[in-house]
């Protein structure tokens, strides 16, 4: 059972970036997804919940209107186009699982994340 | 926006018990739940709903609610729980996730 994130990297002011999840070992496409930051040296952020089907997204207001979740379930692939990046979007970034078995506001399996550094 | 509060670190000798607090206003309605986060490593689920103990997870480990606030408590420290804990808990609408700001444990 994994998720292991890719597409992290060096990208300037303003630039876009994609970060790519993907699962294995369980059914994917019947679990809610999240993504979850952690900036250098700081706590972790929420950043964004995605439903298991697609139909339902909710973002965190620091990112709302730049940062777009999706999902291919028949790919079993968690995505995250991030727009308009800023300095302050420099952090790891992690996918993370809704657990069905300790209720569906808590994360039980995460990925190794992901860096992303947004700088000139 | 919704703030869940948590000290900034625990110091505690191995053997001793460690609590860990997480101060919120909707946690009277919302469960909580605790993170541990090693150096280096990804968070890891260490209590859910409040006081259940997900699969795999010492029993010194432990959850425990009271009005506003919870409490993680670690009975009989051992230097491999040193680590940064987060609480989290959704907000009052139940939709959006929220983090404490973490509190680091130190093993003395």
């Amino acid at each position: 059972v994994h998720l292991v994130e890719s597409g992290g990297g060096l990208v300037q002011p303003g630039g876009s970036l994609r970060l790519s999840c993907t699962a294995s070992g369980f059914m994917f496409s019947t679990f809610g997804m999240h993504w979850v930051r952690q900036a250098p040296g700081k706590g972790l952020e929420w950043v964004a919940l995605i439903w298991f089907d697609g139909d339902n997204k909710y973002y965190a207001d620091s990112v709302r209107g730049r940062f777009t979740i999706s999902r291919d379930n028949s790919k079993n692939t968690l995505f995250l186009q991030m727009n308009s990046l800023r300095a302050d979007d420099t952090a790891v970034y992690y996918c993370a699982r809704v657990s069905l078995d300790y209720g569906d506001n808590s994360l039980d399996l995460w990925g190794q994340g992901t860096l992303v550094t947004v700088s000139s | 926006s919704y703030g869940l509060t948590q000290s900034p670190s625990v110091s505690v000798s191995p053997g001793q018990t460690a609590r860990i607090t997480c101060s919120g206003d909707a946690l009277p309605k919302q469960y909580t739940y605790w993170y541990q986060q090693k150096a280096g490593q990804a968070p890891v689920l260490v209590i859910y709903k409040d006081m259940g103990r997900p699969s795999g997870i010492p029993e010194r480990f432990s959850g425990s609610s009271s009005g506003t606030t919870v409490t993680l408590t670690i009975s009989g420290v051992q230097e491999e729980d040193e680590a940064d804990y987060y609480c989290q808990s959704p907000d009052s609408s139940g939709t959006f996730v929220v983090f404490g700001g973490g509190t680091k444990l130190t093993v003395l």
